[in-house]
C-alpha cells in the first residue's frame, strides 16, 4: 500500500450504530487529519494529531470521537450520529517541518440514516 | 482570521485551452503557505502545487502554475493545454506560519469542466 488509504469506502449506519473509520498513511509523515466534506461547503477541519497528541478540536461534537494509536493510523469513532453527520470524511498526513502540504486519502462516504 | 475566497463557483473551458482559477486570500501573517488541491469525481484531493509567502518566483508543476500577486493578496491557478481529465473541483487553501500542526483552511471550490 502506498499513500494514504481509507476504510470503508462507503458506509451506511443508522442513528443508534457504532461504527468506525479507519486511516493508515505510508508516508512516514508525523500529523495526521480528519476533514468533513459536506456538499455545498467548504472542507471543514475536525481534528489534528502532531506526534499522536491531538492538538486540534474544532469544536466537533463528542459523538465523533478520534483515536490515534501511532503516528501512520489514525480512527474516528461514531456513535450516535445524526442524518446531517452524512458526508465525506477525509483523512490527511503530512510532515510537521517543510511546506506543510498534506496528502489526502480517498475518503470515506457515510449515509447516517 | 484568515479567509480563502474562490469567486467562480464553475467554469466551462474548451480542450487545449488555458485557463486560470482565481483565489484570494487574508491573512495577517507574514509568512504563509498557498496550494491547490484538485478534487475528481472519485472525491480523493490531490496536491497539485505550493507558494510559499516568502517565494520570490512563481510556483511552476509541469502544466500547472500559480499566478502569485502578494500585494494584492492573490494566487491564481493556471493549467496551460487544458485536457479532458482535468475536469474536477479545485480548491485554493492556505496554511499559516505558527502553527504546530500545519492547519489548512479551504476555500469554497471552483468547479471546472472542460468540453472536447
Amino acid at each position: 500500500e502506498t499513500g494514504v488509504t481509507q476504510t470503508p469506502r462507503h458506509l451506511v449506519m443508522g442513528m443508534t450504530n457504532k461504527k468506525s473509520l479507519k486511516c493508515e498513511q505510508h508516508l512516514g509523515h508525523n500529523a495526521m487529519y480528519w476533514y468533513k466534506q459536506s456538499a455545498k461547503k467548504p472542507l471543514e477541519l475536525m481534528f489534528v494529531y502532531s506526534l499522536e497528541e491531538r492538538v486540534e478540536n474544532n469544536s466537533v461534537p463528542s459523538r465523533f470521537s478520534p483515536e490515534c494509536p501511532n503516528s501512520s493510523h489514525l480512527f474516528l469513532h461514531l456513535h450516535t450520529l445524526q442524518p446531517e453527520d452524512s458526508a465525506l470524511y477525509l483523512c490527511a498526513s503530512s510532515l510537521m517541518t517543510g511546506n506543510g502540504e498534506q496528502f489526502f486519502g480517498p475518503g470515506t462516504r457515510l449515509t447516517v440514516l | 482570521a484568515q479567509k480563502i475566497t474562490q469567486t467562480q463557483p464553475g467554469m466551462f473551458v474548451q480542450e487545449k485551452e488555458a485557463v486560470t482559477l482565481d483565489c484570494t486570500y487574508d491573512t495577517s501573517d507574514q509568512s504563509y503557505g498557498l496550494f491547490w488541491y484538485k478534487q475528481p469525481s472519485s472525491g480523493e484531493m490531490i496536491f497539485l502545487i505550493y507558494q510559499g509567502s516568502y517565494d520570490e518566483q512563481n510556483a511552476t508543476e509541469g502544466r500547472y502554475s500559480l499566478n502569485f500577486q502578494k500585494a494584492r493578496k492573490s494566487a491564481n491557478l493556471v493549467i496551460s493545454a487544458s485536457q479532458l481529465g482535468d475536469s474536477a473541483m479545485y480548491f485554493c487553501a492556505m496554511r499559516d506560519g505558527y502553527s504546530s500542526a500545519s492547519k489548512i483552511i479551504f476555500g469554497s471550490g471552483t468547479r471546472l469542466s472542460i468540453r472536447p
